[in-house]
Order: C-alpha cells, then structure tokens, then sequence
C-alpha cells in the first residue's frame, strides 16, 4: 500500500539521550515535513524538505535534526538540547513544497515521551 | 503573518443532528489554499478538502459541507446528520503561495467534537 509510515509508534527516552523518528514514504513526494503536536494545540513545523540532500528550518527547530539522503526517508532526531521533547511527532510529505499550495498528506504518528 | 483561529475547542452533539465548525483566518496574499483534516483517536491526519483563494463556491461532498467566505475571512466545515464515526478533532489550515519555497502551513488549535450516540 501506498502511504507514509513513521516508527516507532511510542518512544520513551532518557532525559540527556538522543533518539531518532523514522518516517519512510512511497508516494514518490518530493517534500517532506516533520511537525510536532502538543496536547490541546495544532501543529507546528519543525523540519521540511523540498529536495534530497536540502532542507530548512520550521517554527520551532531548536533541538532537532533532520536529513534526506534518500527521496523516501526523512528521518527526525531529537536531541538532548530539546528541552521539552515529549509530545505527539507527525511526518509528512507532499507532491511538491508547500509553496504551491499542494496537499499534505500525513502518518500515523510517533509519540515521544521522556522519563 | 498568517493565522489560522478555531474558536470553538470542543464540541458536542448527539447523534443525527447537524455540526458546523468555525474558522477564520488571517493573511495579506491574494493566492493561498485553505484545508480541512480530521485526526481521529488514531492520531493520523486525514486530508478533508482543499480550496484556492479563488474558488469561492462551496462544496459538498456526501454528509460534508463547506463554506467559504472571503468577505469575512472563513471557512466553515459543516457535517450533516453526524454520526458516532465523525468524533474526532478537525484542523483548519492555510498555506500562502510562495512559488515553491518558504511557505508555511499554518494549523488552528483544532475543535474536538464528540457525537454522542
């Protein structure tokens, strides 16, 4: 089946850990997005790339990491310098950048929680 | 910068009756897209409908409805004769036409509705 799939599901970390979300899609997309979502709010952008072997910075990018080494993958690492990383993680990707109004389509999530 | 408002953050209703959700936004571009997507229990979002600035018509598409307005700058979501399935939270979300780069996609805080059987 076609779709975007994101592992794990749930993930607890150890405070000072670092832990890396794995987002995988076959939709042949050119961009892919990866948004956090806290409990009672809507999303906010922390990575996307339009390109392989490019992408920017969202709204809240400050303690994450990203790459896109392959058009597939885009897999998100959140590092120790995330102060409050537990939260609700969605990927996302989309025919082309979001500049051109295309639609988002999303994954079934990966909760994070730190212990 | 754009904003996207969802004043209503829960919502109840029994089973058969009629729900409209609210949103309002806010932008200085003539060209940007609206959407609608539902995130059941789940936790996956699901793509409802997109509009461009320019197609004001409104929508229908089985027991779902929209209503778009630029005049007052909303977007309404109606679901008729709700049934226990549509329980879910729905985000309303706007994205500026950038010519392909830079853009964002910004999402209101979201209205859970709860349909009571």
């Amino acid at each position: 089946d076609g779709g975007i799939t994101q592992s794990p599901k749930y993930l607890f970390r150890k405070e000072g850990q670092n832990v890396t979300l794995s987002c995988e899609q076959n939709l042949n997309h050119d961009a892919m997005y990866w948004y956090r979502q806290d409990p009672g709010q809507g999303l906010r952008l922390i990575y996307y790339s339009q390109i392989v072997n490019d992408f920017q910075k969202g709204d809240i990018a400050e303690g994450y990491s990203v790459s896109r080494e392959k058009k597939e993958s885009f897999p998100l690492t959140v590092t120790s310098a995330q102060k409050n990383p537990t939260a609700f993680y969605l990927c996302a990707s989309s025919i082309k950048g979001q500049g051109s109004g295309n639609t988002i389509y999303f994954g079934e999530g990966s909760w994070l929680t730190v212990v | 910068a754009q904003k996207v408002t969802q004043a209503q953050t829960e919502i109840s209703v029994v089973e058969k009756e009629d729900v409209t959700l609210d949103c309002v936004y806010e932008t200085r571009d003539t060209t940007y897209y609206l959407f609608w997507y539902k995130q059941p229990p789940s936790g996956e979002l699901v793509f409802l409908i997109r509009r461009n600035s320019f197609d004001e018509q409104n929508e229908i598409s089985g027991r779902y409805s929209w209503n778009f307005q630029k005049s007052t700058s909303s977007f309404n979501f109606t679901i008729t004769a709700s049934q226990v399935v549509d329980s879910a939270v729905y985000f309303c979300a706007l994205s500026e036409y950038r010519g392909g780069s830079g853009s964002r996609l910004t999402f209101g805080e979201g209205t859970q509705l709860t349909v009571n059987p």
